[in-house]
């Protein structure tokens, strides 16, 4: 059971948008920057969000974030099959002293 | 880029020891923040442990405090994670990751190294 709370999935179709929520606490999301991570099939995490809005350079601008509140929401528009990856959040929780991660989304590009 | 390289990965019998490495290169790696990030097959990511850029400070995940210890040496561009009494849920594969959660997200991560525990 993670501490954020994800949908096990979410499904559009190309060129549509999806969004993927992010829920927590006053002890985590509530209290700091959440950051969205994509891990493609077989490979490492990749930082897409940060400090809840902020696009690393290379990151291309279909990906958004946004922040209210206890929870968090990735946006991903002109959806392309390459997207299809699962999709992490993750802050820092004051009350445990620890990371936390969502438990993952997986994106289908139908 | 930067660029963050594991080893020390492996088969292991349940109350073993293993000590996995990270080589960090292309950066400044003693003004950075450095994180373990474990992945259980099939399953999501789970953060692990971090460290601050001196290795004063240190954070861990209820489920290996006592067993897991991370340091780095900043003279080697290297971050540590020793694992004590070793468990059948510790297999994973563990990343190695620039920064942490939070204000200090991880923007850089290792290829990663499975860890097995199994008798």
């Amino acid at each position: 059971q993670s501490v954020l709370t994800q949908p096990p999935s979410v499904s559009a179709a190309p060129g549509q948008k999806v969004t993927i929520s992010c829920s927590g606490s006053r002890y985590n999301i509530g209290n700091d920057f959440v950051s969205w991570y994509q891990q493609l099939p077989g490979t490492a995490p990749k930082l897409l969000i940060s400090e809840n809005n902020k696009r690393p350079s290379g990151i291309p601008d279909r990906f958004s974030g946004s922040k209210s509140g206890t929870s968090a929401t990735l946006g991903i528009a002109g959806l392309q099959p390459g997207d299809e990856a699962d999709y992490y959040c993750g802050t820092w929780d004051v009350s445990l002293s620890a990371g936390v991660f969502g438990g993952g989304t997986k994106l289908t590009v139908l | 880029e930067a660029q963050l390289v594991e080893s020390g990965g492996g088969l292991v019998q349940p109350g073993g020891s293993l000590r996995l490495s990270c080589a960090a290169s292309r950066f400044m790696f003693s003004s950075h923040w450095m994180s373990w990030v474990r992945q259980a097959p099939e399953k999501g990511l789970e953060w692990v442990a971090n460290i601050n850029e001196d290795g004063s400070v240190s954070y861990y995940v209820d489920s290996v405090k006592g067993r897991f210890t991370i340091s780095r040496d900043n003279a080697k561009n290297s971050l540590f994670l020793q694992m004590n009494s070793l468990r059948a849920e510790d297999t994973a594969v563990y990343y190695c990751a620039r920064g942490s959660l939070g204000r200090i997200p991880s923007d850089y991560w290792g290829q990663g190294t499975l860890v097995s525990v199994s008798s």
